[in-house]
């Protein structure tokens, strides 16, 4: 079983629509949170990130972290066509070092 | 300010040759990483720097895979004898330093083939 989970889609949706992407880990030691946004032949760049359990919300987007239930969630409102993509969950544990473990990635297409 | 900046973009070579991948990571960051992303694997920890020192190689999948960071700046991943099983995207990513929670900014990586 890998240690972070994410439904890898494709999701679909039309333009306007409230997006919600999740994922489950299994390790409770991870205490920091991101949500990273990548195109096609492009680098993961950095959406949000949120330190233990809680919201953060930042323009049309917002994290949520439920540390007892090991869920993250990611929504996008007013979604568009330019948030078509892959968005990848990725957490640490805060430690020396601070490597990433990421989830597989959801493909994500908002249709005009 | 310049991103983290890799190079080649494409790489294309034959199975048995050796390949050199370059990072150059943000101006002022200390640490730097190398990530592999596959089909089938997804995005996958490699190898960590401090500096020039790399304390955490634990994501190297073979003695095949080696990485080297000079002035406490650019870095190269080195990989020989390739398999086809190395076909992937070789990302890396810097950030200011590695301990306590410092965002990490990726380039666009090298896209591997193997023939």
């Amino acid at each position: 079983q890998k240690e972070v989970e994410q439904d890898p889609g494709p999701l679909s949706v039309p333009e306007g629509a409230i997006v919600s992407l999740n994922c489950t880990y299994s390790n409770s030691a991870f205490q920091y949170f991101m949500w990273y946004r990548q195109y096609s032949r492009k680098g993961p760049e950095l959406l949000m990130y949120t330190y233990s359990s809680g919201n953060k919300e930042d323009g049309r987007f917002t994290a949520q972290v439920d540390k007892s239930s090991k869920y993250i969630s990611l929504f996008i409102r007013d979604s568009q066509p330019s948030d078509s993509a892959t968005y990848l969950c990725a957490m640490n544990k805060g430690e020396y070092g601070n490597k990433l473990v990421f989830g597989a990635g959801t493909i994500l297409r908002v249709k005009s | 300010g310049a991103g983290v900046s890799q190079s080649p973009s494409n790489k294309v070579t034959e199975k048995g040759k050796d390949v050199e991948l370059r990072c150059d990571p943000i101006s002022g960051h200390t640490a730097l990483y190398w990530y592999r992303q596959s089909l089938g694997q997804g995005l996958e920890f490699l190898i960590y720097f401090q500096g020039n020192s790399a304390p955490d190689k634990s994501g190297l999948p073979s003695d095949r895979f080696s990485a080297e960071r000079t002035g406490g700046s650019v870095s190269t991943l080195t990989i020989q004898r390739t398999q086809q099983e190395d076909s992937a995207v070789y990302l890396c990513a810097s950030s200011l330093e590695g301990q306590g929670y410092q965002p990490q900014h990726f380039g666009d990586g090298t896209r591997l083939s193997i023939l």
